[in-house]
Order: C-alpha cells, then structure tokens, then sequence
C-alpha cells in the first residue's frame, strides 16, 4: 500500500545526545514536511523540503536538521540544541500546490 | 490520547445526530483549506478540503463551508457514529512562501455518545 511511515513509534533521548527520526513515503510525492504536535496544540511546522536536496526551515527550526538526499526519505534530526524536546513528532508528505498532505503515525519522543 | 490537547474544545454529541465543528481562519488571503481528523495516537487524516472559489462541498457524510466574509470554515458530519469520535483539525493555505504550506488550527474534540 502507498503510505507514509515514521519510525520508531517511541523514542527515548539521554541529556545531551541527538537522535533521528525516520519518515519514508512511496507516494512520489515532491514535497515533505515535519511538524511538531504538543498537548493543546495543533501543529506546527519544523521543517520542508519541497523537492530532492533542498529544504527550508519553518516556524520552529530551532534544535532540529534535515536532510534530503532521496525524494522518499526525509528524516529529522532533534539534537541536543532542543532543549524540550518532548512532543509528538508527525511527517507528511505531498504534491505540492494546493494539494492535501498526508501524514504518517507520528514517533512520540521522551526524555530519560 | 496523549498526543493531542487535554484542553481542546469539545463537542458532544448523540450518536445518529449530526455535528458541525467550526473554525475561525487567520488569513483573508487563504485560498485552500482542509479539514483532518486525528484519532489518539495516530497521524491527522485527510477528510475534505476545499478551495477559496467555492462556499460547500460535499464528501461522505461531511460538508465543508466556507464563509470568506467572516473567515469561517465549517465541518457538518451527517448522523454522527462512535467512530467519529477524534479530534478535528482545520488548516489553511495561504501560499506562504510560495508553497504548499498549511496553518493549522488548535483543533476540536468531538465525542460522541452512545
């Protein structure tokens, strides 16, 4: 099935140390995002790429990197800059333009 | 769930009525809007959307309206089922950075009782 996948599902991160997380999609879509979803919240956006080897910061860049070395793959990095860095991670994906995104399940992260 | 809001606004309804949840959107240049819907731990769905051209569109039991006098967005859900049960989310578009870039509304609980 064509779909977005986000892995892990849970994420546990020590003091100071960075982790990734994982956002695969085989839609073929151009553009891909990374938003950030707290308790009372909605959504806010980390990071896009709307195309192969270029992306833009978004609202709350600040503690995270990207990469886009491949149109299906485009993970986030929380690094140890982040200083809360406990939230719902969600990544979506699209066509572009006045498209729909589709989001995959999202990685809970938590600090140990 | 644990992802989403402890404090959303909530709407509760009785299963077969039928709900509306509203949404106030931000910007007057907006010209496409989705709605989602998010179940606890789970990423928001796609549900309808809806361009700035026109005021209702129809899906599968919903119906989106748009009221661009007022930037108001509306989602009725016909005989609402327990599986309706989630948090709704509006988004807008407004060609920030001349992209698809969406602004996400704070979202709404509904529940829906059996």
């Amino acid at each position: 099935d064509g779909g977005i996948t986000q892995s892990p599902k849970y994420l546990f991160r020590k003091e100071g140390q960075n982790v990734t997380l994982s956002c695969e999609q085989n839609l073929n879509h151009d553009a891909m995002y990374w938003y950030r979803q707290d308790p009372g919240q909605g959504l806010r956006l980390i990071y896009y790429s709307q195309i192969v080897n270029d992306f833009q910061k978004g609202d709350i860049a600040e503690g995270y990197s990207v990469s886009r070395e491949k149109k299906e793959s485009f993970p986030l990095t929380v690094t140890s800059a982040q200083k809360n860095p406990t939230a719902f991670y969600l990544c979506a994906s699209s066509l572009g333009g006045n498209q729909p995104q589709h989001f995959g399940d999202g990685t809970r992260l938590s600090i140990l | 769930g644990e992802n989403v809001g402890l404090h959303l606004p909530t709407l509760s309804v009785q299963e077969g009525d039928n709900s509306i949840i509203n949404c106030a959107y931000s910007n007057s240049a907006s010209d496409y809007f989705i709605w989602y819907k998010q179940e606890s731990g789970k990423g928001p769905q796609f549900i309808i959307d809806i361009r700035s051209n026109m005021d209702k569109r129809q899906g599968q039991r919903v119906t989106v309206l748009l009221n661009k006098t007022v930037k108001h967005l509306s989602l009725q859900i016909a005989a609402t089922q327990p599986g309706d049960s989630a948090v709704y989310f509006c988004a807008e578009n407004w060609g920030r950075n001349a992209g698809n870039m969406l602004t996400f509304g704070g979202g709404t609980r509904l529940m829906v009782k059996p």
